[in-house]
């Protein structure tokens, strides 16, 4: 069965450090990847995708992530976290054949000044 | 303002007692999907359209409804409610039939709470 691991149920970063979350999939292929962030009260917005090609991808906000096949991992990235970065996050996983979707556990990020 | 609407965003029930969550876009989408989000458990999918009266099963379809008469709406429906329903409800839509490679666009959720 396809499955989405998001090891870290909770991180907390000092404002302007760097930030990784991490997020492996479990699934034959090489599924479709996201990222989203659900602010508090607020429902999902996407932060960034990756289907092929450049396995290093941008997405809003200054995040990036980068697809690892060999270690079935996408994390995401920040090189500077912002206060307002504070929220929940999560990895999902679109599988094509059944246009169905696997979401994480999510990770929820405190930021202090 | 393009975006997906939900009604009502907080509902309180009891069990057995027959609801609907309504779930609007206004994108002209092929794609909807309910979601629900429990803690410790993520967002499940519990059913999804490609179009309209095309409908499939998620994740966790069991206790739930839905029905895909128009484009724009996709209702999601619990006959008999529990209290095991209770959770925090999200519709979203994507633009064509082949949502996993598309974003999803998410409504502002549904919390809902079965006595």
């Amino acid at each position: 069965a396809q499955s989405v691991t998001q090891p870290d149920i909770h991180i907390t970063v000092s404002e302007g450090a760097s930030l990784e979350l991490r997020c492996n999939y479990s699934y034959g292929a090489t599924p479709y990847l996201f990222w989203y962030v659900q602010s508090p009260g607020q429902g999902l917005q996407l932060l960034l995708k990756y289907f092929s090609g450049d396995t290093l991808v941008q997405g809003i906000k200054g995040f990036e992530a980068e697809f690892k096949r060999s270690q079935s991992s996408f994390n995401l990235r920040k090189p500077s976290v912002h206060w307002s970065d504070a929220a929940e996050y999560f990895c999902a996983v679109g599988i094509g054949i059944y246009n169905q979707f696997y979401f994480g556990t999510g990770t929820s990020l405190t930021v202090i000044p | 303002e393009a975006q997906v609407t939900q009604n009502p965003r907080y509902l309180i029930t009891v069990t057995g007692k027959k609801l609907t969550v309504t779930c609007s876009q206004n994108m002209n989408h092929e794609y909807m999907s309910w979601y629900r989000q429990d803690p410790g458990l993520g967002l499940r999918q519990i059913y999804y359209s490609m179009n309209v009266e095309v409908t499939d099963k998620g994740d966790v379809p069991e206790g739930y409804k839905v029905s895909r008469k128009e484009k724009r709406n996709f209702p999601l429906i619990l006959e008999s409610p529990s209290p095991n329903q209770t959770s925090l409800y999200f519709c979203a839509s994507s633009l064509s039939g082949s949502a996993v490679q598309e974003t999803q666009y998410f409504g502002p959720g549904t919390r809902l709470l079965v006595l």
